[in-house]
């Protein structure tokens, strides 16, 4: 098993460029989030999705949007990207609907905006 | 509002030493509570979670928490550290809505030789 794949690794981008960031997980979790981890501020949660067609706004979610159209794949989209949102980015998975705690992570993605 | 502290930023310990993190959280019900670890440019992975029962929970890589209803407290410990510890440690309790865990700001761990 890959376990949670985020491609891609490291991205540079100019203030006002789009982008997306991709997630795929191979467990079959019903549950996908987006984090972002920024120095001394622990992990915020930006969107999260508790199933196919269902996505639910975390603490931070201006500037990005989220689909998940299937069980495995959860993009993170930055329509206009802003130095604010430099920051490395982590997606995470769990089994179920009803939501323990026990998260998987990808190896993140690391975003500069310049 | 819950919340999650982490007191300490840095911690240096030297190898073969013991190790102690704390963590302290705000919650008024019994929490779900969580340590994971990062190591360098990696993501994070689940140490060991409590959710109820025995107080003393083991994880892997031979780490251990104490969970305490009167302290609020949720310390990891660690008898004997070894260079691969070296690391950033996450607390984190579950919040009640909205599907997430709530995060302390973390503690980097430096294993002195």
């Amino acid at each position: 098993n890959a376990g949670v794949t985020q491609t891609p690794k490291f991205q540079v981008l100019k203030t006002g460029q789009s982008m997306t960031l991709q997630c795929a997980q191979d467990m079959n979790h019903e549950y996908m989030s987006w984090y972002r981890q920024d120095p001394g501020m622990g992990l915020r949660l930006i969107h999260y999705s508790v199933g196919a067609g269902i996505t639910d706004q975390g603490e931070v979610p201006n500037g990005y949007n989220v689909s998940r159209s299937t069980t495995e794949d959860f993009p993170l989209r930055l329509l206009s990207a802003a130095p604010s949102q430099t920051s490395v980015y982590f997606c995470a998975s769990t089994e179920g609907t009803v939501f323990s705690g026990e998260l998987f992570f990808g190896e993140g993605s690391r975003l500069t905006v310049l | 509002a819950q919340s999650v502290t982490q007191p300490d930023i840095h911690i240096t310990v030297s190898e073969g030493a013991s190790l102690e993190l704390r963590c302290n959280y705000s919650y008024g019900a019994t929490p779900y509570l969580f340590w994971y670890v990062q190591s360098p440019g990696q993501g994070l992975q689940l140490l060991l979670k409590y959710f109820s029962g025995d107080t003393l929970v083991q994880g892997i890589k031979g780490f251990e928490a104490e969970f305490k209803r009167s302290q609020s407290s949720f310390n990891l410990r660690k008898p004997s550290v070894h260079w691969s510890d070296a690391a950033e440690y996450f607390c984190a309790v579950r919040a009640d809505s909205n599907y997430q865990l709530i995060w302390g700001a973390g503690t980097k761990l430096i294993i002195k030789p």
